[in-house]
């Protein structure tokens, strides 16, 4: 079955430090990848996307992920975390073929001073 | 629109009363979905519109829950006869359907929470 798996619940970092949430999933078929965030208060907000392409994937507020096939992984990562990225984080598989999306429990950051 | 529009953003209820949610999605996204979203929880797939395609109402936790997509746009998801159990957030998606594959990126509303007294 699909699923998508964020093993941490919440992590804390000091503002400056960087960044890795973990990502699982588990699908039959090449899936489509995203990472969004949520704000307190707010809707989700797409980070970045992976299709297809180089595993390498850049996305917005200087964020990036990488699919890693092998490990079925796609972590996302911040070289230098901004009290501004305080929030909350989802992973999320879309299929290639229908309409599911599967999104992980969700993993909250914590920026500490 | 620019984005996907719900409302009302914050309604409160006594238990037993109908609520009704609505959601604008992108214009020209045929896909449509609702989510639900408890305190400190993830996300609850409740349904998926595409198109005038059957909806796929997998997720709709009791027959309380229905919801509906006039003319391909604007949907609404109603809650009869209330309970404190549905208090959440429910989020709506839209999302374009890409050329001969699955679904593109969900675009979210903000959410409309929902507080059963």
């Amino acid at each position: 079955a699909q699923s998508v798996t964020q093993p941490d619940i919440h992590i804390t970092v000091s503002e400056g430090a960087s960044l890795e949430l973990r990502c699982n999933y588990s699908y039959g078929a090449t899936p489509y990848l995203f990472w969004y965030v949520q704000s307190p208060g707010q809707g989700l907000q797409l980070l970045l996307k992976y299709f297809s392409g180089d595993t390498l994937v850049q996305g917005i507020k200087g964020f990036e992920a990488e699919f890693k096939r092998s490990q079925s992984s796609f972590n996302l990562r911040k070289p230098s975390v901004h009290w501004s990225d305080a929030a909350e984080y989802f992973c999320a598989v879309g299929a290639n073929t229908g309409n599911q999306f599967y999104f992980g429990t969700g993993t909250s950051l914590t920026v500490i001073p | 629109g620019a984005g996907v529009s719900q409302s009302p953003s914050n309604k409160v209820t006594e238990k037993g009363k109908d609520v009704e949610l609505r959601c604008d999605p992108i214009s020209g996204h045929t896909a449509l979905y609702w989510y639900r979203q408890s305190l400190g929880q993830g996300l609850e797939f409740l349904i998926y519109f595409q198109g005038n395609s059957a909806p796929d109402k997998s997720g709709l936790p009791s027959d309380r829950f229905s919801a509906e997509r006039t003319g391909g746009s604007v949907s609404t998801l109603t809650i009869q006869r209330t309970q404190q159990e549905d208090s959440a957030v429910y989020l709506c998606a839209s999302s374009s359907v890409l050329a001969g594959s699955g679904t593109g990126e969900l675009f979210f509303g903000e959410g409309s929470r929902l507080t059963v007294l």
